[in-house]
């Protein structure tokens, strides 16, 4: 089955700098990379989505790549504000079915 | 669009009772709704995957016969913990399939706590 690799699982920045999460995944056939952001005690909220046939996607102050060569596919988040604090999970699937890594805790520091 | 919701948000229930989780498609019909499990600072895990009018498939290690999962209606799937044991608390997760085939919208989630 897919395993899905996510680091750092913890990261810590000033407001206004930029955040990378990265992650790695192990099934050749996934084709769908989602992530989410999740609040203490909250559902996960899907942020931005990417499929394998496209490289980079972005939506104002964030932005996901993806390497389908490397199985490895990034989450960029710029300009980062306090209320960009929370748990963040990439995920991979390729028939229907998530894998999550393990999530990051993004903390900015005002 | 592609609202989720789940009922009842959280549970406090005894030792060895059972307790039943409803996850509903509001806006959407969902022919595929996935059961997660996340205990605390952790990532999701996958439960199950249900289809309408069909058995669930479960994961490996999940045990079929405590998580009795049913998906009547293309809007409706239930998660029915029996026999809840403290080491079954936790916070239960739905989600379903959106408008496109592999984006997934979660439910609130359900905080079972079994004392």
């Amino acid at each position: 089955g897919e395993n899905v690799e996510q680091h750092p699982s913890t990261l810590s920045v000033q407001e206004g700098d930029s955040a990378v999460i990265k992650c790695t995944y192990s099934d050749s056939a996934s084709n769908y990379f989602p992530w989410y952001k999740q609040e203490l005690g909250k559902r996960p909220q899907l942020i931005i989505d990417i499929r394998s046939n496209v490289g980079e996607k972005k939506d104002q102050r964030i932005a996901v790549t993806l390497n389908k060569t490397a199985k490895h596919f990034s989450l960029h988040i710029t300009e980062t504000q306090p209320e960009d604090s929370a748990v963040y999970f990439c995920a991979a699937s390729g028939a229907r079915a998530l894998t999550f890594g393990s999530g990051t805790r993004l903390q900015v520091q005002p | 669009g592609a609202v989720v919701s789940q009922h009842p948000s959280w549970v406090i229930c005894k030792s060895g009772t059972s307790v039943k989780i409803e996850c509903r498609s509001l806006d959407f019909q969902a022919t595929t709704m996935f059961w997660y499990r996340q205990f605390p600072k952790k990532s999701l895990m996958l439960m199950a995957t249900s289809n309408e009018g069909s058995k669930a498939t479960y994961e490996q290690g999940v045990e079929k016969d405590k998580f009795l999962i049913n998906h009547a209606s293309l809007t409706l799937s239930t998660l029915t913990v029996t026999s809840a044991h403290p080491e079954d608390s936790s916070f239960y997760i739905c989600s379903a399939n959106g408008r496109t085939v592999d984006t997934q919208y979660f439910g609130p989630g359900t905080r079972l706590t079994v004392l």
